[in-house]
């Protein structure tokens, strides 16, 4: 079974850093793209940027260009999303999602479960 | 404010055919293919339409989707209670060289 299971809950305070990860099983990791997808709460579903796990090719949507890292390690299926200093606004649930069509394409076709991020001080 | 453009709610009674509508340019739906996703409540959005007409394995039928120039529906038929979700629309941007989501339809079922 195809399927992306990322890392648990987290609470952080502002300032703090985080890394939140996403495994694939059941595919090879190396020939889909991986995208990672916030949804504030309430609110809809935005794009933040996605990789390509077989160069860590990474591309971001502008809004989200210098506030967070994508990066992949390929040697264990496992994609990833950090901060180097989480603010309040960051609190949200953020979902990976393989990009089944390819690099270019808008087709998430497996979902992990997401992680909820909580920024409190 | 989206990229794609989806009315914020949607409603119908158990039985009926609803339609959702995603409007887009000629960067994004008006030159690339359109997908849709569901979002049960409390759970992680799920592919229901690819390549705007296609269903992966095991979506029913009663989901279809259509695309005309810079613009796209999703229609549900034979509507159930379970359906009550929100539902996106997705599309690649050529200019934003990235893929573009709707804001998001709340369908609900009276």
């Amino acid at each position: 079974e195809m399927q992306l299971v990322q890392s648990g809950a987290e609470v952080k305070k502002p300032g703090e850093s985080l890394r939140i990860s996403c495994k694939g099983s059941g595919y090879s990791f190396t020939t889909y793209w991986i995208s990672w997808v916030r949804q504030m709460p309430g609110k809809g579903l935005e794009l933040m940027g996605r990789i390509d796990p077989s160069d860590s090719y990474t591309n971001y949507s502008p809004s989200f260009q210098g506030h967070v890292t994508i990066s992949a390690d390929k040697s264990i299926s496992t994609a990833y999303l950090q901060w180097s200093s989480l603010k309040a606004s960051d609190t949200a649930m953020y979902y990976c999602a393989r990009l089944g069509g390819g690099g270019y394409s808008a087709r998430m076709d497996v979902w992990g479960q997401g992680t909820t991020v909580t920024v409190s001080s | 404010q989206s990229v794609l453009t989806q009315p914020p709610s949607a409603s119908g009674t158990p039985g009926q055919r609803v339609t959702i509508s995603c409007s887009g340019s000629s960067s994004n739906i008006g030159s690339n293919t359109v997908n849709w996703f569901q979002q049960l409540p409390g759970t992680a959005p799920k592919l229901l339409i690819y390549s705007n007409t296609q269903r992966p394995s095991g979506v029913p039928d009663r989901f279809s989707g259509s695309k005309s120039g810079t613009s796209a529906s999703l229609a549900i038929s034979g509507l159930q209670s379970e359906d009550e979700a929100d539902y996106y629309c997705a599309a690649w941007d050529g200019s934003l060289i990235g893929p573009v989501f709707g804001g998001g339809t709340k369908l609900t079922v009276l």
